[in-house]
């Protein structure tokens, strides 16, 4: 099975910062990479899918790039409001279709 | 606006059943496929399973099959996961989300599962 890895497990940053957040896939997997959001007591939120688009309503300082089995999450200029937990997640097989996510990447204020 | 809202959580012993909720409203809900995804507390997420937009296929996280059942109402715009013999590794919330060309595009607020004696 596919495994996606996060990395580091904690970035502490101050506003204003650049974040720059990896996933990692134990196998080369599509272009059907997301990112999602997640603050305390929150539902995630869908920031980028399919490595590079920005969901709708998803500010521009968020990025996503990446291919194979190395993709990367940048955040150009933290804002207060981005301290949260970040996840990738993957479809991890075609048929039958199977998906996952990676283990977080927690944003805390330095 | 697309709304997704869970119900149905709750406490239950090991070993009983429970089945979860979730309406939609402001969005064709029977063109769209829509999953479960589960969050332990404290932990990551777990995707839990998959329904097609007509109901006629449906697909499990190894850790559930067989135990849990994922359908959907569309007449009523309401999906569902009933879930059997539940364990202790069952507690979490649980999240309805929709699918939209394979991504997990808007997120209920969830419902609390708790799987204890």
């Amino acid at each position: 099975d596919i495994v996606l890895t996060q990395s580091p497990a904690t970035l502490s940053l101050s506003p204003g910062e650049r974040a720059t957040l990896s996933c990692r896939a134990s196998q080369s997997v599509s272009v059907h990479l997301a990112w999602f959001q997640q603050k305390p007591g929150q539902a995630p939120r869908l920031l980028i899918y399919d490595t590079s688009n920005r969901a709708t309503g998803i500010p521009a300082r968020f990025s996503g790039s990446g291919s194979g089995t190395d993709f990367t999450l940048t955040i150009s200029s933290l804002e207060p409001e981005d301290f949260a937990v970040y996840y990738c997640q993957q479809r991890i097989s075609d048929w039958p279709p199977l998906f996952t996510f990676g283990p977080g990447t927690k944003v805390d204020i330095k | 606006q697309v709304q997704l809202v869970e119900s149905g959580g709750g406490v239950v012993q090991p070993g009983r059943s429970l089945r979860l909720s979730c309406e939609a409203s402001g969005f064709p809900f029977s063109s769209h496929g829509m999953h479960w995804v589960r969050q332990a507390p404290g932990k990551g997420l777990e995707w839990v399973a998959v329904i097609w937009y007509d109901g006629t296929k449906q697909f499990y996280a190894d850790s559930v099959k067989g135990r849990f059942t994922i359908s959907r109402d569309n007449s009523k715009n309401m999906l569902y996961l009933q879930m059997n013999s539940l364990t202790a590794e069952d507690t979490a919330i649980y999240y309805c989300t929709r699918d939209q060309v394979g991504r997990f595009d808007y997120w209920g607020p969830g419902t609390l599962v708790t799987v204890s004696s």
